[in-house]
This record gives C-alpha cells, structure tokens and sequence, in this order.
C-alpha cells in the first residue's frame, strides 16, 4: 500500500520569493511521483511526474520537484513566485499495478501569493 | 480535443431529489474516474472504468450513488435520493492505459453540487 502527507495545508508567500511546498510518501514499491494544479473553480492538472529517471523533474511554470530515497520526500519548489502561481497543490503517488486503486491522493496544500 | 467535459456545471437541488451528474471523457482514453472533492475529506476517489466496465467502486459512498458508463463517450454519476452532506465538486477524469505510470490523468471542470 503506498500513502502520501503533505505537511502544510496553507503556505502563504510574498510575490517574487521562493515557494516550497512539502511531501513525503509511503510505498512498498518504487514509486512514481507527481504534483497536480488546481486554480480555482478549474479541475486539476498535472504539473509535473517522477517516474525513477532524474531525481530533479522540471515541470511547468518553472516548478521543480526533488525525489529523495532517503527522505522519503518530493518537495516543489520555483525560485520565484508569481500571482498566478496562487493555487491548491496537489502530490500523488502511484503504486504496484496489481495494488488496485494506483493513485493515491495527497490531501493539498493551497498556496496563497501576496502582492 | 475539447478535453473531459462535464455537465452540470452548477446544480442546486433539495433533499431528496434524484441528481444525475454527466461525463463525457477524451476520446480513445479507456480509463475513466469519479472523483468526489470537499473541504472536509478533501479528494476521493468514487469509482473507476477500464473499457466501460466499473473496475472498483469501494469509494462510492453508500447506495444512494450509482455510475453507468453504457458506451466509451459517456458516463453518469447519480445519486438518488441526495442528501445535504452529498454537496462537493464532482470530478470526472479519464486516461490511457499507463496512467499509473505516467500520472496523466484529464480532468473536467467539476460539476458543482449544492443539495439543500
């Protein structure tokens, strides 16, 4: 079984700083990693996947992602936030293919940008 | 492609009422998922389909939900008869085979249910 936590539900940031956004996973198998978008009243959209070639995916808008073994973690980042970055976030793992439902939803974290 | 589209956008209804929630996915995906989401219980998954056929509905509530998808273009989400603690955003997504690897799963706008 595989499970994910995302450690802030709300982070809020000034326009132009960095943005990191937490999560850590649990699987029993190697897992494939991915961080989705919502905007508001929109559904959601991948932004990024880890699918155990690089460690450090670059997806779009400039968002990045770090998948650490040892951590158990695969933090976003982007150096530099904008309005439009304002968002709910969301990182999913996969798991086995015979683990039935293979996509397992982290709860989300809304990141709010300041002027 | 117009990408997943759902129908209602919107629906308010009272308590009681039957509610029928639409779903028409790419076509060519053979994957297809219900997605329930609130601010309580953030995203759930309800049900999903490979090649029309309900693969694993342990997510759907109780009784009251049911989910039909008669052909590869379209599907229902219904519940009857709805309660207030059924208000969420709906959620239909579809998929190729690999999703699960790839993590592309298409998401419509969301229909948005309000029961009074």
């Amino acid at each position: 079984a595989q499970s994910v936590t995302q450690l802030d539900s709300h982070v809020s940031v000034s326009e132009g700083t960095p943005v990191l956004l937490r999560c850590n996973y649990s699987s029993s198998y190697s897992p494939s990693l991915f961080w989705y978008v919502q905007h508001p009243n929109k559904g959601l959209q991948l932004l990024l996947k880890y699918t155990s070639a690089a460690t450090l995916v670059k997806g779009i808008n400039g968002f990045e992602a770090e998948f650490k073994k040892s951590e158990t973690s695969f933090h976003l980042t982007k150096p530099s936030a904008h309005m439009s970055d304002a968002a709910e976030y969301f990182c999913v793992v996969s798991g086995a293919i015979n683990a039935g439902n293979m996509l397992t939803f982290g709860g989300g974290t809304r990141l709010m940008v300041k002027p | 492609d117009a990408g997943v589209i759902q129908s209602p956008r919107h629906e308010v209804t009272e308590m009681g009422q039957e509610v029928t929630l639409r779903c028409k996915p790419i076509s060519g995906h053979d994957y297809l998922f219900w997605y329930r989401q609130t601010m309580m219980r953030g995203l759930e998954l309800l049900i999903y389909f490979n090649n029309n056929v309900p693969i694993d509905d342990s997510g759907m509530p109780e009784d009251r939900f049911s989910a039909k998808m008669p052909n590869a273009s379209f599907s229902t989400l219904k519940i009857q008869p709805s309660e207030p603690r059924d208000s969420a955003v709906y959620f239909c997504a579809s998929s190729l085979k690999g999703y699960y690897y790839t993590g592309e799963l298409f998401f419509g706008e969301g229909s948005r249910l309000t029961v009074l």
